[in-house]
């Protein structure tokens, strides 16, 4: 089945470790999204990627780090820098560049830091 | 640069009454603007979009949503709720000018259904 996975599904981390949420497509889509959701926030942008080994900061990148080597894989890491990191994290991936394409998400990761 | 407003932050309908949820939207052009779904704990689900043409746009699960310019407004619709519709709503607009790759997200609406 075609889809978006993310691992894993609950995440705990110390204070102070950096850690790595995966996200893999294999609807073969251009672009992918790492958004984080807060209570009440709604879905804020951190970082997207358009084609492979570029990527772009969305709105509040500070705190996180992203790579793009592969087409189908998308990976966040969440920093010590990050100062407040527990949040449900969201990955998406839209098909290409054209204005009518949707933006399909994934099933979430829940980071909590103890 | 765009925005969205959802004024309703929980709303609570019973079952088989009719449900609108608001969406204002802050846009200088005609903006693409989206619907979706999320359970709790997962991921969102699209319900419906209107990009242009007929401001009255269908979606999945008997949902309907309809753009008014005038009122910078595209609300969510539907005739009679399911308890399967208890979830959060998620309002969102993109800015066709830079093209799609950003949507700015509404702070969403919590629904929820009475027997």
């Amino acid at each position: 089945d075609g889809g978006i996975t993310q691992s894993p599904k609950y995440l705990f981390r110390k204070e102070g470790q950096n850690v790595t949420l995966s996200c893999e497509q294999n609807l073969n889509h251009d672009a992918m999204y790492w958004y984080r959701q807060d209570p009440g926030q709604g879905l804020r942008l951190i970082y997207y990627s358009q084609i492979v080994n570029d990527f772009q900061k969305g709105d509040i990148a500070e705190g996180y780090s992203v790579s793009r080597e592969k087409k189908e894989s998308f990976p966040l890491t969440v920093t010590s820098a990050q100062k407040n990191p527990t949040a449900f994290y969201l990955c998406a991936s839209r098909p290409g560049q054209g204005y009518t394409d949707t933006q399909y998400f994934g099933p979430g990761t829940r980071l909590t830091v103890l | 640069a765009q925005s969205v407003t959802q004024p309703d932050i929980h709303i609570t309908v019973s079952e088989g009454a009719s449900l609108e949820l608001r969406c204002n939207y802050s846009y200088g052009a005609t903006p693409y603007l989206f619907w979706y779904v999320q359970s709790p704990g997962q991921g969102l689900q699209l319900l419906l979009k209107y990009f242009s043409g007929d401001t009255l746009v269908q979606g999945i699960k008997g949902f309907e949503a309809e753009f008014k310019r005038s009122q910078s407004s595209f609300n969510l619709r539907k005739p009679s709720v399911h308890w399967s519709d208890a979830a959060e709503y998620f309002c969102a607009v993109g800015a066709p000018y830079f093209g799609n790759e950003k949507l700015t997200f509404g702070t969403g609406t919590r629904l929820t259904i009475i027997p």
